[in-house]
C-alpha cells in the first residue's frame, strides 16, 4: 500500500513564525506535490518536486518555499506565517509515468494566528 | 489557464438509487481522468482512473469517459449513506511531471 504521511495533523502557529511542514512517502515516487484547501476555492497547487532538488512553481507559490533534499520527503516552509495562510494543507506523490494517479497524505490544518 | 468543472450540486439521493456526477475539462490533450472522495476533514482517496473513452466499472462505481465531448462522469449504483462525501474530478496535464488540475468538487448526500 502507498503511504504518505505528513508530519502534523493540527498546528497553529503565530503571525511572522517560520512554518515547516513535512511530507514523506515510503513508494520510491519521484513527483510530489504540495496542494492548499480552502472552501469554495478547492484545491490549489502551491509546489511540486519532480526529483531530488528540483523544484516547479504551481498556481499559487506566493509566500511558499519547498525543499527536497532526498527522494521520500518534501518539505513545505512559509517563511513568514500569515493568516490568509490558515489552510487544510495537503501533500500527494506519484510515480513519474503517465498515468499521474497521485496519492494523498492525511493533511495538515494550519491556524495562523 | 487549464479548467475542470463539476456539477454544482450539492447532489442528495436517496439510498438505492443511482447517483450521477459530472465532470467537463477544457483541454484537449488531456489523456488522464481521476475521481477521487473525500470525507470531511480527511484527504482525498482515489476511487477510479480512467484513460480510453468509454466505461470502466469497479463494483458499484462506473466511470465514463468521452474525450470528444471532453466530458467524464461517474455513476454510483446502490447508493448508501456511507457514500455521503465530496467528490473531486481530476485531469492530468500529460506530461511526466504528472499534475492534476481538480474541480471544484460535488457534495453527494444520500439519505436513508
Amino acid at each position: 500500500d502507498v503511504k504518505v504521511t505528513q508530519s502534523s495533523r493540527y498546528l497553529v502557529k503565530r503571525t511572522g513564525e517560520k512554518v515547516f511542514l513535512e511530507c514523506v512517502q515510503d513508494m520510491d515516487h519521484e513527483n510530489m506535490f504540495w496542494y492548499r484547501q480552502d472552501p469554495g476555492l478547492g484545491l490549489r497547487l502551491i509546489y511540486f518536486s519532480y526529483d531530488v532538488k528540483m523544484k516547479e512553481k504551481g498556481d499559487i507559490p506566493e509566500g511558499y518555499s519547498v525543499s527536497r533534499e532526498k527522494k521520500e520527503r518534501f518539505s513545505l516552509i512559509l517563511e513568514s506565517a500569515s493568516t490568509n495562510q490558515t489552510s487544510m494543507y495537503l501533500c500527494a506523490s506519484s510515480w513519474r509515468r503517465g498515468t499521474d494517479t497521485q496519492y494523498f497524505g492525511p493533511g495538515t490544518r494550519l491556524t495562523v494566528l | 489557464q487549464k479548467e475542470v468543472e463539476q456539477n454544482s450540486g450539492p447532489l442528495s439521493v436517496p439510498e438505492g438509487a443511482i447517483a450521477s456526477l459530472n465532470c467537463t475539462y477544457s483541454d484537449r490533450v488531456s489523456q488522464s481522468f481521476f475521481w477521487y472522495r473525500q470525507y470531511s476533514g480527511k484527504s482525498p482517496e482515489l476511487i477510479m482512473s480512467i484513460y480510453s473513452n468509454g466505461d470502466k466499472e469497479d463494483g458499484r462505481f462506473t466511470a465514463q469517459l468521452n474525450k470528444a465531448s471532453q466530458y467524464v462522469s461517474l455513476l454510483i449504483r446502490d447508493s448508501q449513506p456511507s457514500d455521503s462525501a465530496t467528490y473531486l474530478c481530476a485531469v492530468g496535464d500529460g506530461t511526466s511531471y504528472g499534475k492534476l488540475t481538480f474541480g471544484q468538487g460535488t457534495i453527494l448526500t444520500v439519505h436513508p
